[in-house]
């Protein structure tokens, strides 16, 4: 099965950027899914398609994607976005792949 | 408004079984493929099976590969996860998740425990 791989915890300072990155294989195929989670919350799509942004999400979210990489960029993090982030593909077979989560923390 | 609401959740002792359902609403389900993700305390996102629009076609994760069985009944517009010889690490919050192109859209999950 594919995997995607993350870093574990990322921190930021106020209003400065932060850059979350997501490795995998299905990532050459497919286009990354980011997610974000807040404590005892369902988790909510905040780049989906590799760059696009769904309606009510801040533009300080954006993503990219290189080869086998995908990247979740926060432009001026705000003390709300801090949060477990998780990237996402699909891969041939329809099935879903996550990676293992990045947690952000603004200080 | 898309509603997605999971029920079934509880108590289960190690070995015992649970059907989880999820009650869908606001889109036309039978147009859409759905999942199960699950998410252990404390842990990350795993997904763990997905079905086709008509219910023709399924697959599982390796970890719940033969003691799950997932089903959709369309008219009913309700989603479900047949969860047989339970374990411990199944403990989780199981979501219900709808794929549009490739994204997933959630409901508010709901809580499996497998304990003595």
């Amino acid at each position: 099965s594919s995997e995607l791989t993350q870093d574990p915890a990322v921190s930021v300072a106020l209003g400065q950027t932060v850059r979350i990155t997501c490795q995998g294989d299905s990532l050459r195929n497919y286009y990354a899914n980011w997610y974000q989670q807040k404590p005892g919350q369902a988790p909510v799509v905040v780049i989906y398609g590799k760059t696009n942004r769904p309606s009510g999400i801040p533009d300080r979210f954006s993503g990219s994607s290189s080869g086998n990489t995908a990247s979740l960029t926060i432009t001026g993090a705000q003390a709300e976005d801090e949060a477990d982030y998780y990237c996402n593909s699909r891969d041939r077979s329809g099935n879903h792949v996550f990676g293992g989560g990045t947690k952000v923390t603004v200080l | 408004e898309v509603q997605l609401v999971e029920s079934g959740g509880g108590l289960v002792q190690p070995g015992g079984s649970l059907r989880l359902s999820c009650a869908a609403s606001g889109f036309t389900f039978s147009h859409y493929w759905m999942h199960w993700v699950r998410q252990a305390p404390g842990k990350g996102l795993v997904w763990v099976s997905r079905i086709n629009n008509d219910g023709s076609s399924t697959s599982y994760a390796d970890s719940v590969e033969g003691r799950v069985t997932i089903s959709r009944d369309n008219a009913k517009n309700t989603l479900y996860l047949q969860m047989n010889s339970l374990r411990a690490e199944d403990t989780a919050v199981y979501y219900c998740t709808r794929d549009i192109a490739a994204t997933l859209e959630w409901g508010q999950g709901t809580l499996v425990t497998v304990s003595s």
